[in-house]
């Protein structure tokens, strides 16, 4: 089955600088890797996702991207605020009806201002 | 509203005591599934339904059950629950081409 490795596990950054976070996958049949945001007691909420045909993409200060040979796709966050603070999981599946999703042990960022 | 209802939001249970967690979406996704979050683990798949009468085992299926009688309800079922089983509980749909999974608001479960 599909293995999802992600690190780092824990991450600090200053207000205005960057964060990246890294996700490796194992399934070359994985084709569809979202990314969720899960602030402190609430639920995980998709904030980007990107499809293996694709490489990059971006919405704003957020980018994913997507390296299919490595199995590696990564998340990248610019110009970080506090309320960039949360919990940030990666996850891989393939989609076309076959629904098993496995989710990456989850990012914990912290942007200190 | 597009919404993902699942209830208890809390509860405390005895070591035993048989226990349902109800899930309803109203969004008319085919897939529904149930996590559950544990510090240091992320999110585990426990069981997912691709469609009415069709479920199968996630990653960490022992322990719980599944029904999908009806394509807006999934309820998860712990029919001996385990303090193992104390954790935090979503249950999420989507529709099948794997687009955005709406999760619940989660369900606090500790059993003493």
């Amino acid at each position: 089955g599909e293995n999802v490795e992600q690190h780092p596990s824990t991450l600090s950054v200053q207000e205005g600088d960057s964060a990246v976070i890294k996700c490796t996958y194992s399934d070359s049949a994985s084709n569809y890797f979202p990314w969720y945001k899960q602030e402190l007691g609430k639920r995980p909420q998709l904030i980007i996702d990107i499809r293996s045909n694709v490489g990059e993409k971006k919405d704003q200060r957020i980018a994913v991207t997507l390296n299919k040979t490595a199995k590696h796709f990564s998340l990248h966050i610019t110009e970080t605020q506090p309320e960039d603070s949360a919990v940030y999981f990666c996850a891989a599946t393939f989609s076309g009806g076959y629904q098993k999703v496995t989710f990456g042990i989850g990012t914990k960022l912290q942007v200190i201002p | 509203e597009a919404q993902v209802t699942q209830n208890p939001r809390y509860l405390i249970t005895v070591t035993g005591k048989k226990l349902t967690v109800t899930c309803s979406q109203n969004m008319n996704h085919e897939y529904m599934s149930w996590y559950r979050q544990d510090p240091g683990l992320g999110l585990r798949q426990i069981y997912y339904s691709m469609n009415v009468e069709v479920t199968d085992k996630g990653d960490v299926p022992e322990g719980y059950k599944v029904s999908r009688k009806e394509k807006r309800n999934f309820p998860l079922i712990l029919e001996s629950p385990s303090p193992n089983q104390t954790s935090l509980y979503f249950c999420a749909s989507s529709f099948r081409d794997g687009n955005t999974i709406y999760f619940g608001e989660g369900s606090w479960l500790t059993v003493v």
